[in-house]
């Protein structure tokens, strides 16, 4: 199985802020890389996917990339709403695995 | 709009069976899969398997094999996970979500998540 692996896995911001969350993959999986928000007792949201393509309606100020094994969320200025957890997902291979998640608290 | 409505919260005692359902609305339900991932309380989502709602065919991640079957009903746009043998560490919210036929690919939308609740 690929193992995928997010860091930092808590961090703490203010609104305005420029953060990223990165997430490796064991082994090569091309672009196929997924970022997902989740928010307390919600269902995940797709952000991104592919790597780097926005969803149809998440905010321009989220954006990924990445290939190969190193890929990165960034939202460029922070939102109240936007305090949630992150998660990665591989879409490279069956079974199809997630990161362990990055929380991403006000300061 | 594109919905994934779950079924609701579920206590079982351990040994028991369940079966969740994913009723799907606002688009061609047969044109698309329905993947199912489980989270455990306070740890990161795990992807059990996938059913082609078009075609039937399924696949299960190995940790999810012998106890957990996926079916769908096209004609009630519904997929079904089943679970059967449960033991407490089964307890976890489960999610659908609506994934391509073709093998990878994302999900979304997701559905609401089907808490299920394995205790003596």
């Amino acid at each position: 199985d690929i193992q995928m692996t997010q860091s930092p896995s808590s961090l703490s911001a203010s609104v305005g802020d420029r953060v990223s969350i990165t997430c490796r993959a064991s082994q090569s999986i091309s672009s196929d890389l997924n970022w997902y928000q989740q928010k307390p007792g919600k269902a995940p949201k797709l952000l991104i996917y592919a790597a780097s393509r926005l969803q149809s309606g998440v905010p321009s100020r989220f954006s990924g990339s990445g290939s190969g094994t190193d890929f990165t969320l960034t939202i460029s200025s922070l939102q109240p709403e936007d305090f949630a957890t992150y998660y990665c997902q591989q879409s490279y291979s069956s079974p199809y695995t997630f990161g362990q998640g990055s929380t991403l608290e006000i300061k | 709009q594109v919905q994934l409505a779950q079924s609701g919260a579920e206590v079982k005692k351990p040994g028991a069976s369940v079966k969740l359902s994913c009723k799907a609305s606002g688009y061609t339900f047969t044109h698309y899969a329905i993947h199912w991932v489980r989270q455990a309380p306070g740890q990161r989502l795990e992807w059990m398997g996938w059913i082609n709602a078009g075609n039937g065919n399924t696949q299960l991640s190995q940790n999810f094999q012998g106890r957990f079957t996926i079916t769908r009903d096209s004609s009630a746009n519904t997929a079904y996970m089943e679970l059967s043998s449960l033991r407490s560490e089964d307890t976890a919210v489960y999610y659908c979500a609506r994934g391509s036929v073709v093998a990878g690919g994302w999900f979304d939308p997701w559905g609401q998540g089907t808490l299920v609740t394995v205790s003596s």
